[in-house]
């Protein structure tokens, strides 16, 4: 089966700019995570979607980060404007239950760097 | 709020030595737990779940809610095994939270 799909996989921006990132899960995975993972830490969940609601957003900083699920499927993740602690590698994942409980399959991530 | 602790950033063996990983959790409910592993170049995956008590590559954890612990442990360790190891858990409401992860080298 195909795997979860990341694009772009580097982006390099300045700050005070803006990035969207985009992600497909696996075909039928009712459960998509945003992470963001800094170096040399493990992935911090950004935003969780079930179908196309959002389940817990607690720790996304909201006054420049958005995220979106377009019809319970693809989801982008942006960041307007960014800044030089935005540096990280974000990950989406997907599993196939809702309620979040199950195995999560991951994209290969997008490293974003901040100058 | 929950926490998953992995005390080694980096851990060294010799192939062929036991190894073992640690990992220590708090959450007040019932969690499910998690080994995720990285291999050079590749995405994260999952390498075991306590729910299934399977072994995987040779590797075991057992959930202790006693010690609040799952460690990953295998016999006798091999070059191959050479990873990022995360421990994560899953709460009642599907929330996830991963440990910093700990880089295992296996030496020959």
């Amino acid at each position: 089966e195909a795997g979860v799909a990341q694009s772009p996989r580097y982006k390099i921006i300045e700050k005070r700019q803006s990035v969207a990132f985009w992600c497909n899960p696996i075909s039928g995975h009712a459960t998509l995570y945003w992470y963001q993972q800094i170096l040399g830490q493990g992935p911090k969940l950004l935003i969780q979607f079930q179908n196309n609601g959002v389940v817990d957003d607690s720790q996304l900083p909201k006054d420049r980060f958005s995220a979106e699920r377009l019809k319970g499927v693809d989801s982008t993740l942006k960041i307007q404007p960014a800044k030089l602690e935005d540096s990280a590698v974000y990950l989406c994942a997907s599993s196939m239950l809702a309620g979040g409980t199950d195995t999560q399959y991951f994209g290969p991530g997008t490293r974003l760097t901040v100058l | 709020a929950q926490r998953v602790t992995q005390p080694e950033k980096l851990l060294s063996v010799f192939k062929g030595a036991p190894v073992e990983l640690k990992c220590n959790y708090s959450y007040s409910g019932s969690p499910e737990l998690f080994w995720y592993v990285q291999y050079s170049r590749q995405r994260l995956q999952l390498l075991l779940r306590h729910i299934s008590r399977e072994s995987i590559k040779g590797f075991t954890a057992d959930l202790n809610k006693g010690e609040t612990s799952f460690h990953l442990k295998k016999p006798f360790a091999q070059e191959e095994d050479s990873a990022m190891y995360y421990c994560a858990l899953n709460t009642n409401a599907g929330k996830s939270t991963f440990g910093d992860g700990t880089t295992l080298t296996v030496k020959p």
